[in-house]
């Protein structure tokens, strides 16, 4: 079952803009995972946050995580053409060993 | 270099006739999974091993198979492919046994067309 759903399904912005997309679960998780995905290669993971986490910040990435709006966000800050890839969510629910994956969004930034 | 690697890359096939994709990771990982890829769903589990013989089901299991008889790899098997099997397949692995709880290391991907 699809568990994770990013929102927009699709983004394009200017080279230096932010990228901000959503991803929203239905059951309480573990920790919920950010990945990137570059046309035709594997996933590269970017960011994991543990549910009784806010906010984790890895150089140009933020994430935030709301557990009781079921809910967390991927910010890009200053983006570049070398972001341009899909980003997925995927979470890990509690007393469970599968990670459920959303359908992903696409960002393509614009030079 | 760390990594997972995957064989083939890429494969055309016809229905019903058996084949392995093989995954193997030199990290000396507990948690390794297969995932398949279609547009519009995001990737979907097809079975999970935490540890040397453990394997269990993920989301989508049915017509696939998978054997860890050694920790460093964990082949898929398609004994009787059909078209619906058609996808972007996906092998992972993570250090410990509940690997969900970390990142997760991704292969390059298998694209199999199955005729």
């Amino acid at each position: 079952s699809q568990q994770g759903e990013e929102d927009p399904q699709a983004l394009s912005i200017q080279e230096g803009e932010n990228a901000t997309m959503n991803c929203s679960y239905k059951t309480s998780i573990n920790n919920l995972q950010w990945y990137r995905q570059n046309s035709g290669r594997g996933l590269v993971h970017l960011i994991l946050i543990r549910s009784n986490e806010r906010e984790k910040h890895s150089g140009r990435l933020r994430v935030t995580l709301d557990t009781s709006k079921k809910s967390s966000s991927l910010l890009i800050t200053a983006s570049r053409a070398a972001d341009t890839a899909s980003y997925f969510c995927a979470t890990a629910t509690i007393n469970d060993y599968k990670l459920s994956f959303g359908a992903g969004t696409t960002v393509t930034v614009r030079a | 270099e760390a990594q997972v690697t995957q064989n083939p890359r890429y494969l055309i096939t016809v229905t019903g006739k058996k084949l392995t994709v093989t995954c193997s990771q030199n990290m000396n990982h507990e948690y390794m999974s297969w995932y398949r890829q279609d547009p519009g769903l995001g990737l979907r589990q097809i079975y999970y091993s935490m540890n040397v013989e453990v394997t269990d089901k993920g989301d989508v299991p049915e017509g696939y198979k998978v054997s860890r008889k050694e920790k460093r790899n964990f082949p898929l098997i398609l004994e009787s492919p059909s078209p619906n099997q058609t996808s972007l397949y996906f092998c992972a692995s993570s250090p410990q046994p509940t690997g969900v709880n970390q990142p997760q290391h991704f292969g390059d991907g298998t694209r199999l067309s199955i005729l």
